[in-house]
């Protein structure tokens, strides 16, 4: 059980366009969803949190209206980074809380690089 | 922001070993505990989770917690070079509260 798939696990695009990252949770329902995003050899870092049907909460620092973050059902987020830029290129990963235990599991992570 | 502490390593131990891991937390209120296993270039994985004072066990794993201390340990016995990894701890205030990381500590396993 636990399983979560994120969509694409690699994405290189030019600066200026638009990325689409797609979470499922595949066999469990998350009532809230968790987006971190990792530099190289540094800590997670939470971008936002979004409960289902609700805005997300965005952290000091991440700016809401570039990363576009849709909770639109209790099985799918997704994450949308606008007008992308070299100093966007991270990995980027979605986390599900299961409603039934408040655990908090992890996607495969999606490796962004804008060039 | 409520920190968790981890040594950043790495540490090392022979195929066989017991690697003990340790985090300590500030915030007192914090109510239960992750540990996390990152491969390279990969998203972190739950290893187990633990609630009480007290050891919890899960095969070659065992995680401590001690709230008068405010510090959380995870043991790896018989350690084998595919544990070689980053173990983050995390922290959660209650039920609802988003996970605070630790910067995690690298582990290596020597054949």
């Amino acid at each position: 059980g636990a399983v979560v798939s994120q969509h694409p696990s690699r994405v290189i695009c030019k600066s200026g366009t638009s990325v689409k990252i797609e979470c499922r949770s595949l066999d469990f329902q998350a009532t809230t969803m968790f987006w971190y995003r990792q530099f190289p050899k540094k800590s997670l870092m939470l971008m936002a949190t979004s409960n289902e049907g609700s805005k997300a909460t965005y952290e000091q620092g991440v700016e809401k209206d570039k990363f576009l973050i849709n909770h639109a059902s209790l099985t799918l987020s997704t994450l949308t980074v606008t007008s992308a830029h070299p100093e966007d290129s991270s990995f980027y990963i979605c986390s599900p809380r299961e409603a039934r235990t408040d655990t908090q599991y992890f996607g495969p992570g999606t490796r962004l690089t804008v060039l | 922001q409520k920190e968790v502490e981890q040594n950043s390593g790495p540490l090392s131990v022979p195929e066989g070993a017991i690697a003990s891991l340790n985090c300590t937390y500030s915030d007192r209120g914090s109510q239960s505990f992750f540990w996390y296993r990152q491969y390279s270039g990969k998203s972190p994985e739950l290893i187990m989770f633990i609630y009480s004072n007290g050891d919890k066990e899960d095969g070659r794993f065992t995680a401590q917690l001690n709230k008068a201390s405010q510090y959380v340990s995870l043991l790896i016995r018989d350690s084998q070079p595919s544990d070689s990894a980053t173990y983050l701890c995390a922290r959660a205030l209650g039920s609802q509260g988003n996970l605070i990381f630790g910067k995690g500590t690298k582990l290596s396993v020597k054949p």
